[in-house]
């Protein structure tokens, strides 16, 4: 059972590049998060899915696409990176219901946008 | 609109000193959960407790203890006697219950980050 894992662990672009952050969970969650961690900002919340084909905007979606094509994996995208990218970019996941569910989160990736 | 505060930027303090981190929150919901996590210089996140809004109790766990007072909207985390191994940025976070609008979003304060020195 290996909770929520992220791939790659690191990554560093030049600008303009384009890649793909793969999270997934063996805990047959529903609902799952894309977060980014700046420093002194906290986490902010990206995009987001509450189910299979689903995805939703978060806070600071501008730049990212997501896809959940399978329940278990939820995919984020930047199509032309860009400095401002630069972050630890984290997954989540909780099972569905109201808000008490506690949300598990991946290792992080930590992308740099040169 | 949900909201966490954490005016604590960061905390130094010496091992064996007991330290609390301040989380404060508002809401409109009546029926919220507060969470607190930590983040050790690894990086990963780890979830630490969970309460909902109607339970009051303070809870302990081991040197940890966290005292939650709606009157005051806080929700406050204590180490006692610190040891070097609890170094690490604290999360507190919120999440409403309703059924619509803001139910899964799990609002974060920025974090208070704890140097423990030996």
């Amino acid at each position: 059972n290996a909770g929520v894992t992220q791939t790659p662990k690191f990554r560093v672009l030049k600008t303009g590049q384009s890649m793909t952050l793969l999270c997934a969970q063996d805990m047959n969650h529903e609902y799952m998060y894309w977060y980014r961690q700046d420093p002194g900002m906290g986490l902010r919340l990206i995009h987001y899915s509450v189910g299979e084909g689903t995805t939703a905007k978060g806070e600071v979606p501008d730049g990212y696409n997501v896809s959940r094509l399978k329940k278990q994996n939820f995919l984020l995208g930047l199509e032309s990176a860009a400095p401002s990218q630069t972050s630890v970019y984290f997954c989540a996941s909780r099972n569905v219901g109201l808000g008490g569910y506690t949300q598990y989160f991946g290792p992080g990736t930590r992308l740099t946008v040169l | 609109a949900q909201k966490v505060t954490q005016a604590q930027t960061e905390i130094s303090v010496v091992e064996k000193e007991d330290v609390t981190l301040d989380c404060v929150y508002e809401t409109r919901d009546t029926t919220y959960y507060l969470f607190w996590y930590k983040q050790p210089p690894s990086g990963e996140l780890v979830f630490l407790i969970r309460r909902n809004s109607f339970d009051e109790q303070n809870e302990i766990s081991g040197r940890y203890s966290w005292n939650f007072q709606k009157s005051t909207s806080s929700f406050n985390f204590t180490i006692t006697a610190s040891q070097v191994v609890d170094s690490a940025v604290y999360f507190c976070a919120l999440s409403e219950a309703n059924s619509g609008g803001s139910n899964y979003k799990l609002t974060f304060g920025k974090g208070t980050l704890l140097t423990v020195n030996p």
